[in-house]
């Protein structure tokens, strides 16, 4: 089942702060995060695996709670090149590989 | 090559056609994925390998979709008897170990 993923767009200014979530009604294993730009592949970000890790990428930084099943990705400072879809992607309990089931994106502008 | 290649970038077909889309993963990568996107949604998993061996082709849509990785390199997704809501973007994903998944521009297929 497709996580969900909140909000599906966000407008921002330069210099602003944003967090998307991630939800899932299965047991996680792991969650993913990337980004795409228009016409371009997505671009992985980061990792996270069961345990409550928290990590960062520049001044992008997420976190996973496994009891609720959610992750959030917080853009901090946000920069003009921050612009693009964010997509979480979930690997289920002891799933083998990388068979990630993806949401449905979050829309990010980040305006001047 | 540096990234996954994939070719063709663009196809039209006509509906009751077979298209064979091709991957070539980056050099040394063990698991290659397929996945296929709607326009403004998340990529959606289809099979994937790891060296020659499917792992898992739960997302198949179904019969007339098959995938191949014979040299556990290049691998080809083939649909057959091609319909119209076969259009879609096609994106081969390649990994080393599980982790990270590097994605290729895509294959564009349009059946008219």
């Amino acid at each position: 089942q497709q996580p969900v993923q909140s909000p599906q767009a966000v407008i921002l200014r330069e210099g602003e702060d944003a967090v998307i979530n991630c939800s899932s009604s299965k047991a996680l294993y792991s969650v993913h995060w990337y980004r795409q730009k228009h016409g371009e592949a997505p671009v992985f970000l980061m990792i996270l695996l069961k345990g409550g890790e928290q990590k960062g990428h520049e001044k992008i930084s997420a976190s996973f709670n496994e009891k609720k099943q959610q992750s959030s990705l917080y853009l901090t400072a946000s920069q003009l090149s921050y612009s693009g879809t964010y997509f979480c992607g979930t690997e289920a309990e002891r799933a083998a590989g990388n068979k990630l089931t993806f949401g449905g994106g979050t829309r990010v502008l980040v305006k001047p | 090559g540096a990234g996954v290649s994939q070719s063709p970038r663009y196809k039209v077909t006509k509906r009751g056609q077979d298209v064979a889309l091709r991957c070539d993963p980056i050099s040394g990568h063990v698991s290659l994925y397929w996945y296929r996107q709607a326009l403004g949604q998340g990529p959606e998993f289809l099979t994937y390998f790891n060296y020659e061996a499917q792992q898992d082709k739960s997302g198949l849509p179904n019969d007339r979709f098959s995938a191949e990785r014979p040299e556990g390199s290049i691998s080809t997704l083939t649909i057959q008897r091609t319909e119209q809501r076969d259009s879609a973007m096609y994106r081969c994903a390649s990994s080393f170990p599980p982790g990270e998944l590097f994605f290729g521009e895509g294959s564009r297929l349009t059946v008219l």
